[in-house]
């Protein structure tokens, strides 16, 4: 079955860039968009951005210079890097695979924050 | 960026009631593309229909998704004690990709 395993720090300084992780298993990378969303604490989800398996990657314009999503097809995994994280970055992050981009299998969630 | 309002806020019925959940976009969503998605705590979201109307695999026939252009709507015919959670709106029909605020349905 279709698994997204996904790991990270979850505790992060201000200024400091958040790095996350996302193994998946069960399916193939190819054929589908791989996203990023998060949600902050008592808000709703917030879409981050989202990559292919050929690398192709479309951005939130409100986080666009601040992330960096990448692709790993040999370990069958993709990456988040969001730099000069804020309190305000305070989130559960998930990946999901997006299937024309509604998302049909998401991973567990990583709660990161961000804290002085 | 298309904006999703959903409403109402919070639905307070009892199990077997008829919930109804809107949700308006602040322009029209190519191809009717629009997801929806529950949310319990600590869990991910599930999805529950996808293209508005299109059930998801293993989802229960008492979730109906509706509607076109800026407004559909998520009904729960017989609610059943697991369906109190969040549930959110989702469009994939021009990027950036949105969700609505998200509708709470909570046990009167």
């Amino acid at each position: 079955q279709v698994q997204l395993q996904q790991w990270g720090a979850g505790l992060m300084k201000p200024s400091e860039t958040l790095s996350l992780t996302c193994a998946v298993s069960g399916t193939s990378l190819s054929g589908y968009y791989w996203s990023w969303i998060r949600q902050p604490p008592g808000r709703g989800l917030d879409w981050i951005g989202e990559i292919n398996h050929a690398a192709n990657t479309n951005h939130n314009p409100s986080l666009e210079s601040r992330v960096t999503i990448s692709v790993d097809t040999s370990k069958n995994q993709i990456s988040l890097r969001l730099s000069s994280v804020t309190a305000a970055d305070t989130a559960v992050y998930y990946c999901a695979r997006g299937r024309k981009h509604f998302f049909d299998y998401w991973g567990q969630g990583t709660l990161v924050t961000v804290s002085s | 960026e298309i904006v999703l309002t959903q409403s109402p806020g919070t639905l307070s019925l009892s199990p077997g009631e008829r919930a109804t959940l809107s949700c308006r976009a602040s322009q029209n969503i190519s191809g009717n593309y629009l997801a929806w998605y529950q949310h319990k705590r600590g869990q991910a979201p599930t999805l529950l229909i996808s293209d508005a109307s299109t059930r998801a695999t293993g989802i229960p026939d008492r979730f109906t998704g509706s509607g076109s252009g800026t407004d559909f709507t998520l009904s729960i015919s017989r609610l059943e004690p697991e369906d109190f959670a969040l549930y959110y709106c989702q469009q994939y029909g021009d990027l950036p990709w949105t969700f609505g605020q998200g509708t709470k349905v909570d046990i009167k």
